[in-house]
């Protein structure tokens, strides 16, 4: 089956600094990947979508500028959460789709702490 | 507007008891997928079930049974003789059909509690 692999699985920064997140299909070639973050008890939302090779497309009230993301090979996509602040603490979860897929397979998430 | 509403928040059985968690869904669409996931405390999602618009067929897969309602929009998920690891959070969630985008729309996910 289609495997997605995310790393790491749990990190903790200090405030100001940027941490980058890490979504690889280990199996199949991802045409695209899609970012969700989750606050605690809270349901997933999209952020973003990215396609190979393509410039990122954010949902509405994310900022780009701070949640860096690059799909710049087939098998990899990164999310990187600049000048984190304590309320960027939350998890955040990838998925990618292959060609032909008729869905995107998750990886196991990360859960994120500013501090 | 595509909308995913899981009304029940938090349910607690006792294990070996059945229940069922709800999902109602809003779409324009004609043609959608509809999904149900576990979520464990280790945080990863779980997929249990992809289900297109076309096919309002009922499914069962072991202890697991959901039932399809195109007329009320509803997708609803029924776990029979519940264990105590069957506790975790449940989303359902939707996405459109057209070029099988995978953006999916969750719910608020409903938490359930089986005791021993």
């Amino acid at each position: 089956g289609a495997v997605v692999s995310q790393h790491p699985s749990r990190v903790i920064c200090k405030s100001g600094t940027s941490v980058k997140i890490e979504c690889r299909s280990l199996d199949f070639q991802a045409t695209t990947m899609f970012w969700y973050r989750q606050f605690p008890k809270q349901s997933l939302m999209l952020m973003a979508t990215s396609n190979e090779g393509s410039k990122a497309t954010y949902e509405q009230g994310v900022e780009k500028d701070k949640f860096l993301i690059n799909h710049a090979s087939l098998t990899l996509s990164t999310l990187t959460v600049t000048s984190a602040h304590p309320e960027d603490s939350s998890f955040y979860i990838c998925s990618a789709r292959g060609v032909g897929n008729t869905e995107a397979f998750f990886g196991q998430g990360t859960r994120l702490t500013v501090v | 507007a595509q909308k995913v509403t899981q009304a029940q928040t938090e349910i607690s059985v006792v294990e070996k008891e059945d229940v069922t968690l709800d999902c109602v869904y809003e779409t324009r669409d004609t043609t959608y997928y509809l999904f149900w996931y576990k979520q464990p405390p280790s945080g990863e999602l779980v997929f249990l079930i992809r289900r297109n618009s076309f096919d309002e067929q009922n499914e069962i897969s072991g202890r697991y049974s959901w039932n399809f309602q195109k007329s009320t929009s509803s997708f609803n998920f029924t776990i029979t003789a519940s264990q105590v690891v069957d506790s975790a959070v449940y989303f359902c969630a939707l996405s459109d059909y057209s070029g099988n985008t995978g953006k999916l729309i969750f719910g608020q996910g409903t938490t359930l509690q089986v005791k021993p």
